[in-house]
């Protein structure tokens, strides 16, 4: 089975200032069939359901701040947050698609106000 | 607008079953897929399992197998979970997503629906 690390489990960083999210898998999310690297980003805040922030590795979600980016291929990938702002605090969960139609999160990094 | 609409919470007792249900608008149903996510109190989106919205086949999480069934009814429009056999474990809030328009990730989700398991 694949499994998905994030890294760090949390961090705290000041608003307006750079936020770095890591994500590693166990194999290859890079996949010939589409050529694409089949992982997405989401955001929760407490009380909602995640939110799709980033697909295919890099493609930012419509309506999606363009401070949100995404980045990686094959088996590391990161989301940076260009400025944070306050309403980015949150959970941010990394996702893997495989075939037939599996899911893998990773654990999920908290993102906080310093 | 797309809309996914779950059904309300759920109180049961060990060894129950409960039976969620995610109701669809805004879309043609059989386009996409649903996906089922839940999440313990204080922990991670777990995923359990797809379903397609064309011909109701499924692929379960191997954690589940054997104690989820994921139906759809495509007269109504709506995907259902059920999951048999509780226990305390199960308490969390389960999840509906139907497959992103350009992706195979969750673009549009429910809002929700709290599984309680306590005797």
């Amino acid at each position: 089975d694949i499994v998905m690390t994030q890294s760090p489990d949390s961090l705290a960083v000041s608003l307006g200032e750079r936020a770095t999210i890591n994500c590693k898998s166990s194999q290859t999310v890079l996949y010939s069939s589409n050529d694409q690297n089949n992982l997405a980003w989401y955001q929760q805040k407490p009380g909602q359901p995640p939110k799709l922030l980033i697909y295919w590795a890099s493609t930012r979600e419509s309506g999606v701040p363009d401070r949100f980016s995404g980045s990686g291929s094959g088996t590391d990938f990161t989301l940076t947050i260009s400025s944070l702002q306050a309403e980015d605090v949150a959970l941010y969960y990394c996702l893997q698609y495989s075939s037939p139609h599996t899911w893998t999160f990773g654990q999920g990094t908290k993102v906080e106000i310093k | 607008q797309v809309l996914l609409v779950q059904s309300g919470s759920e109180v049961k007792k060990p060894g129950a079953s409960v039976k969620v249900s995610c109701k669809t608008s805004g879309y043609t149903f059989s386009i996409y897929g649903i996906s089922w996510v839940r999440q313990a109190p204080g922990q991670g989106l777990e995923w359990m399992g797809w379903i397609s919205g064309y011909n109701g086949s499924t692929n379960y999480a191997q954690k589940f197998q054997g104690r989820v069934t994921m139906t759809t009814d495509t007269f109504t429009n709506t995907a259902y979970m059920e999951l048999r056999s509780l226990r305390s474990e199960d308490t969390a809030v389960y999840y509906c997503a139907r497959d992103h328009w350009e992706s195979p990730f969750g673009g549009v989700w429910g809002q929700g629906t709290t599984v309680t398991v306590s005797s």
